[in-house]
């Protein structure tokens, strides 16, 4: 069975300083998927990158990026520069190819001033 | 503009009654899921569906129904059969699970907040 494992209930960061978010996945397929979606107070999920297992280089989208570690079935999200802006939830999620996402239950960020 | 449109945005249920949440899209996308997501929890899979007239359960089933008759619509029916209904529900849709060099990324309406009076 698919799984997604965030071992951070919670981090703080300091405005302007980078984080990172863990992510560790368990699959037995070559082929998958792993995302990330931001979740703000509001409710709406909102997409941040993705990485595909095959890709050779790291997936960058402006200040995120992903952190892949294929062989440690680990895919953590790194937030650079941070902003007030970027407290919310954040979830990793696994794709296999022919069953929909299995989500991790979350970190909640919290950006300092 | 596209994307996914649900209603309402707050609903309110009794002992006893079905209601039903409604998902729309318009960016063409042949998948369609609902997701519940309890207080401080992730989301958990409800239904979802590939294609009109056919939908499969997720991991939560009980207690809930759908229908798939447009492309563009699924709505899902919380039954009296669901003892626990509070939650937030999220709808998402994106293309074709499986398809070759699709990333499956689900694209996701704003949530309806339901509670049990």
């Amino acid at each position: 069975a698919q799984k997604i494992t965030q071992t951070q209930p919670g981090m703080f960061v300091q405005e302007k300083e980078a984080v990172t978010l863990d992510c560790t996945y368990d699959t037995s397929d070559q082929s998958y998927g792993l995302f990330w979606y931001k979740q703000p107070s509001s409710g709406e999920m909102i997409f941040l990158i993705y990485q595909g297992s095959y890709d050779e280089q790291n997936a960058t989208e402006g200040r995120y990026s992903l952190n892949f570690q294929k062989a440690r079935k680990s895919a953590n999200l790194v937030i650079s520069a941070s902003q007030l802006g970027d407290s919310a939830m954040y979830f990793c999620a696994l794709f296999r190819g022919n069953t929909p996402l299995v989500f991790g239950k979350g970190t909640r960020l919290s950006v300092i001033a | 503009d596209g994307g996914i449109t649900q209603s309402p945005k707050y609903l309110f249920r009794k002992e006893g009654q079905n209601v039903t949440l409604s998902c729309e899209q318009n960016l063409n996308h042949d998948a369609m899921y609902w997701y519940r997501q309890d207080p401080g929890q992730g989301l958990r899979l409800i239904y979802y569906s590939q294609i009109v007239n056919d939908f499969q359960k997720g991991d939560i089933a009980e207690g809930y129904s759908v229908s798939r008759e447009k492309k563009e619509s699924f709505p899902l029916t919380v039954t009296s059969a669901q003892k626990n209904p509070t939650a937030f529900y999220l709808c998402a849709s994106s293309d074709l699970i499986g398809a070759r060099g699709i990333k499956n990324i689900q694209y996701f309406g704003a949530g309806t907040r339901l509670s049990v009076l």
